[in-house]
């Protein structure tokens, strides 16, 4: 089983600042089979990018998915005040089973 | 536009089994590129994948679980439903139904990434 560790855990930042959030594998991600996730408080989570730098429908431009092997990257260029979230990356190169990282909590400054 | 929905008891005794159903919109299970899903959140937490069922009833289950999940399809009812028997408190989570990619195959499977959610069910075991 492939665990992801997230990190940081928590990231404070202002509106406009650039965010960069890590996913590392335990292991190789083959053909760079993860995805990102964005969870607001109290809603579904919201598929932002597979196969690593992909974004999905309806996705701003300045969310960004990068890496490959066991280290991946999402960044948001510039952020909006909506982008204060918990994002989870999730692995599927290597399922079953299917495996989430813990999550990062990207929090208002 | 797709939409899932899950429906189940809120609360379920400790040992008895959790059974939940999701209905989809627009019955789309005899696509060969799709999976459907269950994950769940306990409050608080992060996620975690269940398993996932195919158009043709194969399932895939997440091994710590496997023993006491079940997953089935009705295509005459549009829904996929879930069973996890004997739960305790550890159980206790919001359940999500999702539809899942199928369109890349690794060398194990093509489980891809969950592309619509259910708005999620929260099921709370207690006595």
């Amino acid at each position: 089983e492939i665990v992801l560790t997230q990190s940081p855990g928590t990231l404070s930042l202002s509106p406009g600042e650039r965010a960069t959030l890590s996913c590392r594998a335990s292991q190789s991600v083959s053909n760079g089979f993860l995805a990102w996730y964005q969870q607001k408080p109290g809603q579904t989570p919201r598929l932002l990018i597979y196969g690593a730098s992909s974004r999905a429908t309806g996705v701003p431009n300045r969310f960004s998915g990068s890496g490959s092997g066991t280290d991946f990257t999402l960044t948001i260029s510039s952020l909006e005040p909506e982008d204060f979230a918990v994002y989870y990356c999730q692995q599927y190169g290597n399922s079953p089973p299917i495996t989430f990282g813990q999550g990062t909590r990207l929090d208002l400054k | 536009q797709l939409q899932l929905r899950e429906t189940g008891p809120g609360l379920v005794k400790p040992s008895e089994t959790l059974a939940l159903s999701c209905s989809v919109s627009d019955g789309s299970f005899d696509s060969s590129s799709h999976y459907w899903a269950w994950i769940r959140q306990p409050p608080g937490k992060g996620l975690e994948w269940i398993g996932s069922i195919d158009y043709s009833g194969k399932v895939y289950h997440n091994s710590s679980l496997r023993s006491r999940v079940a997953m089935s399809l009705d295509t005459s009812k549009n829904q996929f439903s879930l069973r996890l028997s004997s739960v305790t408190v550890a159980d206790s989570a919001v359940y999500y139904c999702a539809r899942q990619e199928g369109v890349y195959c690794s060398p194990f499977s093509c489980l891809n990434w969950f592309d619509t959610w259910g708005r999620g069910t929260l099921v709370t075991v207690s006595s």
